[in-house]
Formats: C-alpha cells, sequence, structure tokens
C-alpha cells in the first residue's frame, strides 16, 4: 500500500512568488490534514478536510493560504504571494474516517507524508 | 494553545540507557499519541494511550497517562542508536478528529 506522497519535496522561491504544494494520501483516507513546522518549533496544525470539504481551516495564517481538495483525493496548498515567514517544513497526514478502518482501539491515527520544505527568500 | 508541550527540548544518552520525555496538555482529550519523526522523515506513529487508561507498553515503549495533570511520558528502554530521533506527542479531542502537536523532543542516542 502506497504511503502519504507530497511533492515537491523542497521548494526554493523568492519572496511575492507561488507555489503550490500537493499531497497525494492513503487511497481511501477520507480525513486529511495540513500541518507546518517552522525553525523546530511546533507542528502547528493550518486545516483538516473530510473527503472534499473542508472540516476546519482556523490554523490558516491568512489568505495567502488555499487549500483545496476536488473530488476528496489529493489536495493541494497554494502560497500566493509568499512571504519570509511561510518559510518551513509543510507535513500532510491522513486517516481513515470508517470505525472500521481504524486500529484495534478504534482510535484514529494518523499517517504522515515526509513533508515539503518551502524556503522563501 | 490546546496542543501538547514535551519536554526536555533535547536529550542526548548513550547506547543502552533509558530514555524519557515528557508531554503536558491544557485541554480534556480523547486519547493521546506519541509520533517519531526521523531526520528528512514524516512522523511515524508509535503508540496510543487512550483517556482511560494509565499505562500502556509497547515492545520498548512504556506509556503513561496523568489526566488529573494533565501530563504524559515516555520511556523507551535500553535505547538504540536507531532510537536517535525526534519525538512528539499528540493529543486528540473526542470526536473532532482534532490532533495537536507539540515542539517535540530531540533524542541523540550515542553509540
Amino acid at each position: 500500500e502506497a504511503g502519504v506522497t507530497q511533492f515537491p519535496s523542497h521548494s526554493v522561491i523568492e519572496k511575492g512568488q507561488t507555489v503550490t504544494l500537493r499531497c497525494d494520501p492513503i487511497s481511501g483516507h477520507d480525513n486529511l490534514y495540513w500541518y507546518r513546522r517552522v525553525m523546530g518549533k511546533e507542528i502547528k496544525f493550518l486545516l483538516h478536510f473530510v473527503k472534499e470539504s473542508k472540516q476546519d481551516e482556523s490554523g490558516m495564517p491568512n489568505n495567502r493560504f488555499l487549500a483545496e481538495r476536488t473530488g476528496g483525493t489529493y489536495s493541494t496548498l497554494k502560497v500566493q504571494p509568499a512571504e519570509l515567514e511561510d518559510s518551513g517544513v509543510y507535513f500532510c497526514a491522513s486517516s481513515p474516517l470508517s470505525l472500521r478502518d481504524r486500529d484495534t482501539s478504534g482510535a484514529n491515527v494518523l499517517t504522515f507524508g515526509a513533508g515539503s520544505r518551502l524556503t522563501v527568500l | 494553545s490546546q496542543q501538547g508541550e514535551e519536554d526536555p527540548q533535547a536529550l542526548s544518552i548513550q547506547e543502552g540507557e533509558n530514555a524519557t520525555m515528557n508531554c503536558s496538555y491544557k485541554t480534556s482529550i480523547n486519547n493521546l499519541q506519541w509520533y517519531r519523526q526521523n531526520s528528512g522523515r514524516g512522523l511515524v506513529h508509535l503508540i496510543l494511550i487512550r483517556s482511560n487508561e494509565r499505562e500502556k507498553h509497547s515492545g520498548r515503549l512504556r506509556v503513561t497517562l496523568d489526566t488529573s495533570k494533565k501530563s504524559s511520558s515516555l520511556l523507551i528502554t535500553a535505547s538504540r542508536a536507531a532510537d536517535t530521533a525526534s519525538y512528539f506527542c499528540a493529543t486528540v479531542k473526542y470526536n473532532f478528529n482534532k490532533f495537536y502537536f507539540g515542539s517535540g523532543t530531540k533524542l541523540n542516542v550515542k553509540p
């Protein structure tokens, strides 16, 4: 079974440019999350999709960030225009929605991608 | 903030020693999970403890949870160089599928 795939693994752009990060979750996982880690600080929640719907986007920093999940499969996170403080590692994670697919205790656990490192110069 | 906070921020030990990391949080939870991140990789789920449990074991891992103190600890026994990684706790609220992470503990196990 393929894991969570993120692309690109590293992106270097200049301030003011646009970057689009992509996440392919595990097939069948309806929950999809985006997180960001800046310079060794906490892994900060950005938003949560259930299928194609945004369940919670309270962690999105501002309107320069736009996340989509058309068709409830892969997701994209666009930053436009990028600022210096947007640099960090963006993680995507997915988990099943169905109780049947969860761990033996019925709780949900996350499967993470390797992350996309964004450097804004 | 609802996120868990790990301490210490960094821990360096010799192979064979035990490593203990702590996590404190602020709100009520459904369960608490520990994840490991090797450099350049994604986080990997290690172990989960539910709010009505006090202790769980998995191989060389032992997790405790004290809901009255809103704290958890992760013990890695007989550490190995391969355990070198960052460890994060994630607090999970009931029925919201929300996972909150802290800053992590960076563990270095010297061979």
